[in-house]
């Protein structure tokens, strides 16, 4: 069956611009989960979604990150006013539940901010 | 801050050698780790779990060890192979379902 899907798969954008990255889920997983991996590092947790609410924020790295998610699916992850320090590798998890510990990822959002 | 760290980033095996990633945690409240392969250009992928009351888990050509009294958990591959090489994330989880993942290592293996 299909996977977890982002897109796009690699983004450039210049510093100050706005970003919108996108996630689609595994259909029927209520879990859904954004990390950051910047090159060479382990996973940076930001934000996970029970259904369309996000219980927790914690890892949201400033005001300048934002998350939604809509109908229990498709998620985006806007990034405002872009910063140099942003580029990573933005990866999206899905999982049946919040409990159901195994994650599934998708292939990551390459951003680079010039 | 308590975290989840791996004690070597890289690690370089000859084909058809065994390998052996490991992983310290030091959240003693964790319960359930789990090792993914990061191929590159690609997520983690999920390889092989263990519950805390467990001190052995054996997969095909891999297997966890986790030593709870030095909180120590390590992956072993059997027979390298050359599709084997990746990134390998340990990832733990506690009671309140918090979840850390190492930095991680990266296994090369040599033909």
């Amino acid at each position: 069956g299909a996977g977890v899907s982002q897109s796009p798969s690699n983004k450039v954008t210049e510093k100050g611009k706005d970003v919108e990255l996108r996630c689609d889920p595994i259909s029927g997983h209520t879990a859904l989960y954004w990390y950051r991996q910047s090159l060479g590092q382990g996973l940076e947790f930001l934000i996970y979604f029970q259904g369309n609410s996000a219980p927790d924020k914690s890892g949201l790295p400033s005001d300048r990150f934002s998350a939604e998610r809509t109908g229990g699916s498709v998620s985006t992850l806007t990034i405002q006013r872009t910063q140099q320090e942003d580029s990573a590798v933005y990866l999206c998890a899905s999982s049946h539940y919040t409990g159901a510990y195994e994650q599934y990822f998708g292939p990551g959002t390459r951003l680079t901010v010039t | 801050g308590e975290s989840v760290g791996l004690h070597l980033p890289t690690l370089s095996v000859q084909e058809g050698d065994n390998s052996i990633i490991n992983c310290a945690y030091s959240n003693s409240a964790s319960d359930y780790f789990i090792w993914y392969k990061q191929e590159s250009g690609k997520g983690p992928q999920f390889i092989i779990d263990i519950r805390s009351n467990m001190d052995k888990r054996q997969g095909q050509r891999v297997t966890v060890l986790l030593n709870k009294t030095v909180k120590h958990l390590s992956l072993q591959i059997a027979a390298t192979q050359p599709g084997d090489s990746a990134v390998y994330f340990c990832a733990d989880y506690d009671n309140n379902n918090d979840m850390r993942f190492g930095a991680g290592t990266r296994l090369t293996v040599k033909p």
